[in-house]
């Protein structure tokens, strides 16, 4: 059994860029959900993904993006990018969608910084 | 708005001792409550979780004790190991969101040898 895997792993943007993320979920999940871990915080909701479709959204502004594919995996676009943007990205997979919270699997995460 | 505030910030342990770290909510309509750890480079990972019907679970070294009517709950790691070193998230589901999870700030916990 696959765990969440991300890329990439570590990125350099400048402001204004737009930057995408992508995410394999674990074999068996078909929702997939996407958190920001600024530096020392801890992660916040940007938004999920069930059945191609988002299905929930955190307070994040629209350059906040995404897409699922039909084989469940993810991707996060975030354009005009800002400096407080620089934080570890995560995705994380269940799943079902409703209960499915209960039992995330992160990824790694994506560490942007943005300069 | 803060949901979930967790404390202390860091916690320094010797071998052997007991970690305790606490979580308070504000939400009652949260209904799970999981702690995560998340070593570095890593993601977080679910550690043990716990519904408010319950006042105390226990899992190996791991306990978490809920008290609903404080809407606080705390995670205590008994005979804590230095492999035991890493952040610990305190987090909460539902609250009219079943499908996203709101997480405290961390806890940065130091088992010293």
């Amino acid at each position: 059994e696959t765990g969440v895997t991300q890329s990439p792993t570590h990125l350099i943007k400048t402001r204004g860029q737009q930057v995408t993320l992508r995410c394999s979920s674990q074999s068996g999940h078909n929702t997939v959900s996407w958190y920001q871990q600024a530096l020392g915080q801890g992660p916040q909701f940007i938004f999920q993904y069930y059945r191609e479709e988002e299905n929930g959204r955190g307070n994040f502004p629209p350059r906040f993006s995404g897409l699922q594919f039909p084989n469940y995996s993810s991707e996060l676009n975030v354009n005009a990018l800002e400096l407080d943007d620089s934080a570890l990205y995560l995705c994380a997979s269940s799943p079902t969608g409703a209960s499915g919270a209960n039992v995330l699997t992160f990824g790694a995460g994506s560490r942007l910084t943005v300069l | 708005q803060q949901q979930v505030k967790q404390s202390p910030q860091s916690l320094i342990v010797q071998k052997g001792g007991i970690s305790i770290i606490n979580c308070a909510y504000e939400n009652t309509a949260f209904d799970y409550f999981p702690w995560y750890q998340q070593f570095p480079g890593k993601g977080p990972a679910l550690l043990i979780a716990i519904r408010p019907d319950v006042s105390e679970k226990k899992e190996g070294r791991f306990t978490i004790s809920f008290n609903k009517s404080a809407k606080q709950f705390s995670l205590h790691i008994m005979d804590s190991q230095p492999g035991d070193s890493a952040t610990y998230f305190c987090a909460a589901r539902g609250g009219g969101s079943n499908y996203k999870l709101t997480f405290g700030k961390g806890t940065l916990l130091t088992v010293n040898p």
